[in-house]
């Protein structure tokens, strides 16, 4: 079975810092890994995702991602957050089979302030 | 082009009541799946569905069950509800059921059990 395990629940950054939010996986077998952001009162969006290929993934709004296969991580970094970046997220593993269900860490709320 | 869209918003029952949650996904996606998110915890997998069958089940009592209809889109039913089942219940499409296609959600159903 595969787990995620998000190392942070919460946390505080001052606007233009830069973060980094934690995420290590167990797994027996290969995997796919993504970063969700969800806002407010809204559903999940997609920030990035690891498929094979170049260990360095980035995606929208400035973020990336760095896998570690030997470390099993999937560490998620911007250099310099904004006020807007506040939000809760998830760190997300799948299986890489058809029909195989994404399984979830409990999430780390990003705090930014001024 | 609209994205997962989620009836109702909010929805408040009572222990016992049962409850119907209804997704329409994203124009030519045929799968979809849902999830369920506790306060304070990332989203649990309770279906997945593809070409109106069931391909997936999370680990959820036999009270959760779910269809597709021809349309794609699903329905996700609830009986004997409890307090425990009060949570944000989130739709996701994907173009198939093909785990490395990204899963786009939606706003979410949020279910208040009293």
């Amino acid at each position: 079975a595969q787990s995620v395990t998000q190392l942070d629940s919460q946390v505080p950054v001052f606007e233009e810092a830069p973060v980094e939010l934690r995420c290590n996986y167990s797994s027996s077998v290969s995997v796919y890994l993504f970063w969700y952001v969800q806002y407010p009162n809204q559903g999940l969006q997609l920030l990035l995702k690891y498929l094979s290929g170049s260990t360095l993934v980035k995606g929208i709004n400035g973020f990336e991602a760095e896998f570690n296969k030997s470390q099993t991580s999937f560490h998620l970094r911007k250099p310099s957050v904004h006020i807007s970046d506040t939000a809760e997220y998830f760190c997300a593993v799948s299986r890489n089979q058809a029909g195989t269900a994404l399984i979830f860490g409990k999430g780390t709320t990003l705090s930014v302030s001024s | 082009d609209a994205g997962v869209t989620q009836s109702p918003t909010h929805l408040i029952k009572t222990r016992g009541q049962h409850v119907t949650l209804r997704c329409s996904p994203i124009s030519g996606h045929k799968s979809v799946s849902w999830y369920q998110q506790v306060l304070g915890q990332g989203p649990q997998f309770i279906f997945q569905y593809y070409e109106k069958e069931e391909r997936g089940r999370g680990n959820f009592p036999d009270r959760f069950s779910a269809r597709q209809f021809p349309n794609y889109s699903s329905e996700l039913n609830v009986n004997a509800l409890l307090l425990g089942d009060s949570a944000l219940y989130l739709c996701a499409s994907s173009l198939d059921r093909v785990s490395y296609n990204e899963q786009f959600f939606g706003p979410g159903t949020r279910l208040t059990v009293l």
